[in-house]
């Protein structure tokens, strides 16, 4: 069974540009999460996605938003790129959020460089 | 709110020796509890999970049993190797309906042969 799968793997881009980054979750997982992993910061929440619709965000500015499609791939958009939103995005799926065990399966991850 | 809170790294050993990263939570109830592995340039891996009290998780030599008494949830391996270099997260759900990780820090494992 094929696991979560991102792309691109490396994105290059210019301090007030934009970036889309793309997740496929495990088939039969609704939900997907994104994690930003910046050097110093630790693993911080993002953004919840499930069954369409946005669920909960962590504490990120609105430049950074997303979207999940109907076979609950997800995207996530940032806007205005800064130089500190360098940094490895990570996505995650899981079965519907209420499922016992709330274990999350983790993609490769996006290495997001802002120059 | 919820938390983790890991031992702080580096840590460093040769092969063949035993291996702990100590984790405590604090969090509403009983949490499921998880530990993730990042090797080199990779993104997570969930390693093992718990998910009541006194539950022993395992997986690959790892082990980690849930400790309420102590809120705590340590990692064990009785003889690492050098492919067990990596980052180790401690894990718990958290907000108000659990829909989101809560990591600690990480604890970066470097094996020498």
């Amino acid at each position: 069974e094929a696991g979560v799968t991102q792309s691109p793997t490396h994105l290059i881009k210019t301090r007030g540009q934009q970036a889309t980054l793309r997740c496929s979750p495990i088939s039969g997982h609704t939900s997907v999460y994104w994690y930003q992993q910046a050097l110093g910061l630790g693993l911080q929440f993002l953004l919840w996605y499930d069954e369409g619709e946005e669920r909960n965000r962590g504490n990120f500015p609105p430049r950074f938003s997303g979207r999940q499609f109907p076979n609950y791939s997800s995207e996530l958009n940032v806007n205005a790129l800064e130089l500190e939103d360098s940094a490895l995005y990570l996505c995650a799926s899981s079965f519907y959020w209420g499922r016992e065990g709330h274990e999350q399966y983790f993609g490769p991850g996006t290495r997001l460089t802002v120059t | 709110g919820d938390s983790v809170t890991q031992m702080e790294g580096p840590v460093t050993l040769s092969e063949e020796a035993f291996l702990t990263i100590n984790c405590t939570y604090t969090a509403t109830g009983y949490p499921s509890l998880f530990w993730y592995v990042q090797y080199p340039g990779e993104g997570l891996q969930l390693l093992l999970k718990a998910t009541k009290a006194d539950d022993k998780g395992s997986n690959k030599g790892f082990e980690a049993t849930y400790r309420k008494e102590t809120t705590s949830f340590h990692l064990e391996k009785g003889s690492v190797q050098v492919s067990d270099s990596a980052v180790y997260f401690c894990a718990l759900p958290s907000g108000g309906s659990n829909y989101k990780l809560t990591f600690g820090k990480g604890t970066l494992l470097t094996v020498n042969p």
